[in-house]
């Protein structure tokens, strides 16, 4: 089946360091979107990219959709104490309305 | 975007028995979804839940353990049958809708099965 290999798997930064994390696949998506997850809640969406090379961005947040269609990176800059969390990106497959999920990356900052 | 609830936030349950969740979403949705997260672990899909037909099950999940009902646009469940401890995990409901079909998540719904 589709699969997203996410990395890195964890990172442990320092407050006010930049932090980037990608996902690919083997496959093509239609859309690309990544969520964080704190402790004892579901995903929040942060950004969904729908254009091969779209860039978007949300606050310190910076994502963008690969030209091939088959990656996806996410910058934060500056971070700060409430970035931390898992980050997750998901893909949608061409003509299917489910997410496929990569494994997460897990954000630990040292203030 | 549209806000998702479930019920309940957690359950602790024996082994055997089944447990029914239930997830209500604010607006009119396109799309509600089922997953599972295990423990540490990343999403998985169980199912799509249909509006007024049988839900569409991803390989590995089957009725029979997790049935789902969709009586209308805005409200699912999903039943855990016959728990066991391999059961625990957290489920959580999500949906999709207009005008773009960005997909949002419900809180989840912890259980642990013993």
């Amino acid at each position: 089946g589709q699969q997203l290999n996410q990395s890195p798997q964890s990172m442990f930064i320092q407050e006010g360091e930049d932090v980037s994390m990608n996902c690919t696949s083997s496959s093509i998506f239609n859309t690309w979107l990544w969520y964080k997850q704190d402790p004892g809640e579901g995903p929040v969406l942060l950004i969904a990219l729908y254009k091969a090379g779209e860039l978007t961005s949300n606050g310190r947040l910076t994502a963008q959709f690969g030209i091939t269609r088959k990656d996806s990176f996410l910058n934060i800059s500056a971070s700060i104490p409430s970035d931390v969390g898992i980050y997750f990106c998901a893909g949608q497959p061409q003509g299917a309305q489910k997410l496929v999920f990569g494994q997460g990356t897990r954000l630990t900052i040292n203030p | 975007s549209a806000v998702i609830s479930q019920k309940p936030s957690r359950d602790i349950c024996q082994r055997g028995t089944s447990l029914t969740i239930q997830c209500q979403v604010d607006s009119q949705v396109t799309m509600m979804f089922w997953y599972r997260q295990q423990p540490g672990q990343s999403l998985t899909l169980i199912a799509t839940a249909n509006q007024g037909s049988e839900a569409t099950y991803e390989s590995g999940f089957v009725i029979d353990k997790f049935p789902i009902s969709r009586p209308n646009l805005t409200f699912s469940t999903l039943t855990v049958s016959n728990m066991s401890p391999e059961d625990s995990s957290i489920y959580l409901c999500s949906a999709t809708g207009p005008p773009r079909n960005e997909q949002f998540f419900g809180p989840g719904t912890r259980l642990t099965v013993l």
